[in-house]
């Protein structure tokens, strides 16, 4: 089936670094979707990329969508407390576009 | 204010015992999704529906039922088959089932085995 993997699993980084999880699909995506999950909370949608090579920010993030769409990023400039969490990326099911996979998640630690 | 309300937050479960999770949104979306989540873990895909009285297994569909009887409810039974039902549950919807866009997550429910 489908698989969704994410690099790295864990990353700790001092605030005012910078952090990128990459995402890699075993199937060509139609479309890419990131979430953020603070600890002890729910997944949060953040953005959803469709086109090959689109790239969009959002303030800090930059959310990048591979040409080939099988792969994806999410890059953070800067990063502050208040970005800790684990990040997921998210597909369409090759089989049926009704569900989504979710990557294996990238937890992000940031200290000051 | 629109959302989905999971109940309860924490779940105890007996051995031999099932346990129902409830799940509400009133935002009106047609699709609703039931994922797991174990600790440090992605999510994996218990069931899922997109229309009223129709659902679908997804990845880990065993030891687990459901119902889709109204549009704004989708509960989850936990079954006495399920071995390891030890986990963080949510609960998501969507506006079309057809081809899911962006999901809205509820706050989950913490089962634990005592």
């Amino acid at each position: 089936g489908q698989q969704v993997m994410q690099i790295p699993q864990y990353q700790h980084v001092q605030e005012g670094e910078d952090f990128t999880t990459y995402c890699n699909s075993s199937t060509t995506l139609s479309n890419i979707q990131w979430y953020k999950q603070r600890p002890g909370g729910h997944p949060v949608f953040l953005i959803q990329l469709v086109k090959s090579g689109e790239v969009k920010k959002q303030k800090r993030l930059t959310f990048q969508f591979g040409e080939a769409k099988k792969n994806s990023s999410l890059h953070i400039t800067a990063t502050q407390t208040t970005d800790v969490g684990t990040y997921f990326c998210a597909g369409p099911d090759t089989g049926t576009a009704s569900k989504l996979t979710f990557g294996t998640g990238t937890r992000l630690q940031v200290t000051l | 204010d629109g959302g989905i309300t999971q109940s309860p937050k924490y779940l105890f479960r007996k051995e031999g015992q099932n346990v129902t999770l409830s799940c509400e949104q009133n935002l009106n979306h047609d699709a609703m999704y039931w994922y797991r989540q174990d600790p440090g873990q992605g999510l994996r895909l218990i069931y899922y529906s997109q229309i009223v009285n129709d659902f679908q297994k997804g990845d880990i569909a065993e030891g687990y039922s459901v119902s889709r009887e109204k549009k704004e409810s989708f509960p989850l039974t936990v079954t006495s088959a399920q071995k390891n039902p030890t986990a963080f549950y949510l609960c998501a919807s969507s506006t079309t089932g057809g081809s899911v866009e962006k999901l809205f997550f509820g706050s989950g429910t913490q089962l634990s085995v005592l």
